[in-house]
């Protein structure tokens, strides 16, 4: 059974700072996606990650694949408010070619001004 | 209609009534998918299907029905209502292709409360 976990659950940060969000996920997968999600909104598409030491950027955001370690990383660079947000990662898993999508439980991301 | 659509928006349902919700896209994907949302629970997969024909069950697929009977229509069955059921319900859908990204895609959602 896939699972996924993201650390942290909650995050509070201050305007200006650094910080990363890690999804880690237990089966081999060579697919994974970040959205963002603002409250009481639908998900929206971040990234799509589709293979080893795969990297996006996207403003402040950076997210790359370690398919080896089973690891995803979303950066935050210098955070504003405007990113304040919850983040989900997601691993497609191949039964049988057909794909299913797990996600993980979110981060909820504060940033302070 | 641009993109996916839900309806309702919201429904407050009495336990043991039948209700379906109702999921529109006009992108021709191929795929399509129903989470439910429950705080600290993320997203989890009731059902998903990969064309007009087939469906298949996810990690919560208990209580729940599906149909796809064409390309652009993909309505969530619940038979008769729980207080469990009560959460929002996502729609997805995507362009499923082996040398695609096939990303996807979310409606609006629907708040469900049975009481």
């Amino acid at each position: 059974e896939l699972k996924v976990e993201q650390n942290p659950l909650f995050l509070s940060m201050q305007e200006g700072k650094n910080y990363t969000i890690y999804c880690n996920y237990s089966t081999t997968s060579d697919r994974l996606y970040w959205y963002r999600q603002d409250p009481g909104k639908s998900l929206e598409s971040l990234f799509v990650l589709l293979s080893n030491g795969a990297v996006k950027q996207e403003g402040r955001l950076m997210a790359s694949l370690d398919t080896k370690a089973r690891l995803s990383t979303l950066h935050i660079t210098a955070a504003v408010h405007d990113l304040s947000a919850t983040y989900f990662c997601a691993v497609a898993l191949d039964t049988s070619g057909t794909y299913k999508y797990i996600f993980g439980t979110g981060t909820r991301l504060k940033v302070l001004a | 209609i641009a993109g996916i659509t839900q309806a309702p928006t919201s429904q407050i349902l009495a336990a043991g009534r039948r209700m379906t919700l109702r999921c529109t896209q006009d992108m021709r994907h191929n795929a399509m998918y129903w989470y439910r949302q429950d705080l600290g629970l993320g997203l989890r997969l009731i059902h998903y299907s990969n064309t007009a024909g087939t469906t298949g069950k996810g990690e919560v697929p208990d209580g729940y029905s599906v149909s796809r009977a064409n390309t652009d229509d993909f309505p969530l069955t619940l038979a008769s209502a729980v207080p469990s059921q009560t959460s929002v319900y996502f729609c997805a859908s995507s362009l499923e292709d082996r040398a695609g990204h096939n990303e996807q895609f979310f409606g609006p959602g629907t708040r469900l409360t049975v009481l």
